[in-house]
């Protein structure tokens, strides 16, 4: 049961225009939201979060929004750079037994390619 | 800050042997450390999920007996992959979180295990 979904595999985006990567989840108890970069033979690098209170959260470059109704959530990119060229992973976590934040669950990742 | 490193980068083992990675939280103190493993153009699996002082919970269809987790301080856990294989041959993450709101996970640059 794959509570996290990201169902594009792949993105090919050329430089300087936006990228746009998609997730959706299932469990209705996430309540925060998380992306990740990761490069090959590396560690996930963290990009930005939102909390399930908000509907959006920029941090320079990357803007993520959340549809709560839709379970849905996305990352912008812009303007795109070949330095973003890399694996980005979605991740959701929520407050299990009603305490503290458990483990993330993360989607199956897109590879974004940013052509110069 | 939030630095985590993992030790070794590569090891290359024979079948039958065990090796030890480290995972230390550099600039904080984590109160939980995840270990992942990472299948060739696959998502992040987790593996297990450690607290400090206690014993690691583990996914299902994790052999507890062959990956030995130990969380001996709030800075450093120690996965030891027992009597490898060839099939254990795989790329090992470790990620450490400081128990901040939404759960942000912080990870390591990652461990490439080879067993020959």
């Amino acid at each position: 049961d794959q509570q996290v979904k990201q169902n594009s595999p792949s993105l090919s985006v050329q430089e300087g225009r936006i990228s746009i990567l998609n997730c959706d989840y299932t469990n209705s108890m996430f309540d925060y939201f998380l992306w990740y970069k990761k490069y090959p033979a590396e560690g996930p690098t963290f990009l930005i979060s939102i909390s399930s209170i908000k509907d959006k959260n920029e941090d320079g470059r990357f803007t993520v929004f959340l549809n709560k109704s839709a379970k849905h959530l996305s990352l912008h990119i812009v303007p795109s750079q070949p330095g973003d060229s890399a694996v980005y992973f979605c991740a959701a976590n929520g407050r299990e037994g009603g305490t503290s934040y458990g483990k993330l669950t993360f989607g199956q990742g897109t590879i974004l390619t940013v052509h110069p | 800050g939030a630095v985590v490193s993992q030790h070794p980068s590569r090891v290359i083992c024979k079948s039958g042997t065990s090796v030890k990675i480290e995972c230390r939280s550099l600039d904080f103190q984590a109160t939980t450390m995840f270990w992942y493993r990472q299948f060739p153009k696959k998502s992040l699996m987790l593996m297990a999920t450690s607290n400090e002082g206690s014993k690691a919970t583990y996914e299902q269809g994790v052999e507890k007996d062959k990956f030995l987790i130990n969380h001996a301080s709030l800075t450093l856990s120690t996965l030891t992959v027992t009597s490898a294989h060839p099939e254990d041959s795989s790329f090992y993450i470790c990620s450490a979180s400081r128990g901040l709101a939404g759960g942000e996970q912080f990870f390591g640059p990652g461990t490439r295990l080879t067993v020959l």
